[in-house]
This record gives C-alpha cells, sequence and structure tokens, in this order.
C-alpha cells in the first residue's frame, strides 16, 4: 500500500496570508490527524478527522482550520499566518474505526510539509 | 502536560547501548514511541498498554511502568541507522483523545 501523502512538500508565504495543505491518507484509513512541529515546541496535535467530522481538536487558534471529504483526503487551512505559524506540518492516517483515536492506535506519518511565513 | 524525555541528546559508538526514558506526572494509558530521521516523517516504532508491559522489536525494546509513570526505551548494540530523533506520545486515562508528545531525544550513532 502507497504511505501517507502530503503536498505541497515546501512552502513559502507573508504573514497574513492564508495557506491550504492537503493530506491522502493510507487506502482504507478514515482517520487523520494533524500535528505542528517546532523545533521548540516539538509535535503538538492540531485536530483529528474521521469520516468528514472533526473528533478532537488540540490547543491552536481558529485561525487553523481542516476538513476530511468522502474519500477520507484531509485538507488542514491556516489563516491569516504569522511568524509563529512557521513550521513542519505532519499528518498522519489510522485504521482506527470505533471512536476517538486512542493509545491501540497506530498512527503512520506521512512526509510533512514544510512552511516558511515571512 | 508534555511528556518529559531524557536524555536531550546522546552520542554513541556503533555497537553501544543506550536508554531514553519518558516520564508524565499524570497517570497514563499508553506510551507510544517513534524514531524519526532528518527531513523525514516519525516512523512508528512500537505501543506499550499496559503498567510493567515491556515489548521488543530487534535489538530495540522499551518497558513501561505505570506506576511510575514513566517509559524507557532500550537500543542494543547500536547500529549507525538507529541515528534520529526519538519521541515518546503519550495517552493519558480519561483523555484518550490525543496524545501529547515529548520534545524528543536526538540519537547519533558514529561508526
Amino acid at each position: 500500500k502507497a504511505g501517507v501523502t502530503q503536498t505541497p512538500r515546501y512552502l513559502i508565504k507573508t504573514r497574513g496570508q492564508q495557506v491550504t495543505l492537503s493530506c491522502s491518507p493510507i487506502s482504507g484509513h478514515r482517520s487523520v490527524s494533524w500535528y505542528q512541529q517546532t523545533p521548540g515546541q516539538g509535535l503538538q496535535f492540531l485536530f483529528e478527522y474521521f469520516s468528514e467530522t472533526q473528533r478532537n481538536k488540540g490547543n491552536f487558534p481558529g485561525r487553523f482550520s481542516g476538513r476530511q471529504f468522502s474519500n477520507s483526503r484531509s485538507e488542514m487551512n491556516v489563516s491569516t499566518l504569522e511568524l509563529g505559524d512557521s513550521a513542519l506540518y505532519l499528518c498522519a492516517s489510522s485504521s482506527n474505526t470505533s471512536g476517538p483515536l486512542r493509545g491501540t492506535d497506530t498512527q503512520y506519518f506521512g512526509p510533512g510539509t514544510r512552511l516558511t511565513v515571512l | 502536560q508534555q511528556p518529559v524525555q531524557s536524555p536531550q541528546a546522546v552520542i554513541l559508538r556503533e555497537g553501544e547501548d543506550a536508554v531514553i526514558n519518558c516520564s508524565s506526572s499524570k497517570a497514563l494509558y499508553s506510551v507510544h514511541w517513534y524514531r524519526q530521521k532528518h527531513g523525514e516523517a516519525p516512523v512508528f516504532l512500537m505501543i506499550l498498554l499496559k503498567g510493567g508491559e515491556q515489548k521488543g522489536h530487534d535489538k530495540i525494546s522499551a518497558s513501561f511502568n505505570e506506576k511510575k509513570q514513566q517509559s524507557s526505551l532500550y537500543l542494543t548494540a547500536s547500529q549507525l541507522s538507529y541515528s534520529g530523533t526519538y519521541f515518546c506520545g503519550t495517552e493519558r486515562f480519561g483523555y484518550g483523545q490525543n496524545f501529547v508528545f515529548g520534545p524528543g531525544t536526538r540519537l547519533s550513532v558514529l561508526p
């Protein structure tokens, strides 16, 4: 099976702009989670989608939003970009179907999108 | 609430052993371990679910002490391919909705 794919791999934006990142999960996986990775904060959970519904959300401002399509592909949007949004954005898919992502669920990460905000 | 990992970084020679620790101030339900090589996605290593549970794969193993709220990752006879940053991800009791990842331990294995 193909792994998790993310596009684009690199993005450069300026403050105030908005950006949309895309993630295609492993075939058959319906759970998609998004993470922000920065050198100072490490991996931080943004949100998780399952069957087009957001199941969980981390502690990020409303500028960060996402959605999931019927084919399980997911997009993440960041509006009004700030310098601090520069990070590697990772998505991960899971075969979990029984409820919110649990400790028993393995997540498979994509290669990430490197976002630089100037 | 982020788990604490120690050490922050470690440098080894090929064939040496290493231990990476992950601890939390809150009761844990599970611990995940991932390895991330520079410029690549984190790769799942193992999940530990029960207190006292130990798991292993090849020469990488881990333990989970529920009472101490900590997990340790053991790398035995390290290989060059073990180099990377190791993250633990923790799930707390009653908070089974997302994970909190540690800051990572950078492991460098030298020939």
